[in-house]
């Protein structure tokens, strides 16, 4: 498995409390993304990072915001959680490849309920 | 915008028989199709890339632009196949994959 952790691996939280959850990585590449996996919906990007300091909104941005200060990290906020924030996220990482064929590499996923 | 279809949510077998896991996609480009698959408590993890033409644990699959589909096929079905397995596509310049819902392979004994 490529050298990736998600912290923490499970949360329980109540609704309006802030959540972070964080991505490292010892690989080095470049790109970084925040997905969350729900039934029905499959995976669906939050946000991503092209570099420090360099992020974009993925499709279901609303209620997150992210952060990349360093190479090997990449936090994920909920800056007041949500019952529909309930889901796995699931963080993931690719090489800044010339070629097309470069793929990503997830972590184990965290799982976040929020009550 | 570039959306990618799952239409089935599970799909159970026997052991030995044909799998077909279909996906269809919108994009009005020139894609990169991709199939992840996450075997129960592994990772997700890439099966296999429609540019490489590879044959990834017997599974194909064949990107057909007038039909805008990228089906994954498996002649004969092994129970360490059951696993959920997910289509993507990237768009041009893009980044990002853009997965669908996913499809659930259950293969029986």
């Amino acid at each position: 498995d490529a050298g990736i952790t998600q912290s923490p691996r499970h949360k329980v939280t109540e609704t309006g409390t802030p959540v972070t959850l964080r991505c490292h990585q010892t690989e080095n590449h470049r790109y970084m993304y925040w997905y969350r996996q729900d039934p029905g919906h499959g995976l669906r990007l939050i946000h991503y990072s092209y570099g420090v300091k360099d992020t974009d909104k993925g499709e279901v941005s609303d209620g997150y915001s992210v952060s990349r200060s360093k190479t090997e990290d990449f936090l994920l906020t909920l800056e007041s959680a949500t019952s529909s924030q309930t889901s796995v996220y699931f963080c993931a990482i690719s090489e800044d490849r010339v070629t097309t064929n470069e793929k990503l590499f997830f972590g184990s996923g965290t799982q976040l309920s929020v009550l | 915008a570039q959306r990618v279809t799952q239409p089935e949510k599970l799909l159970s077998v026997f052991k030995g028989a044909p799998v077909e896991l279909k996906c269809n996609y919108s994009y009005s480009g020139s894609p990169e199709l991709f199939w992840y698959v996450q075997y129960s408590r592994q990772r997700l993890q890439l099966l296999l890339r429609h540019i490489s033409r590879e044959s990834i644990k017997g599974f194909t699959a064949d990107l057909n632009k007038g039909e805008t589909s990228f089906h994954l096929k498996k002649p004969f079905a092994q129970e360490e196949d059951s696993a959920m397995y997910y289509c993507a596509l990237r768009g041009m310049g893009r980044r990002a994959l853009t997965f669908g819902s996913g499809t659930r392979l259950q293969v029986q004994p």
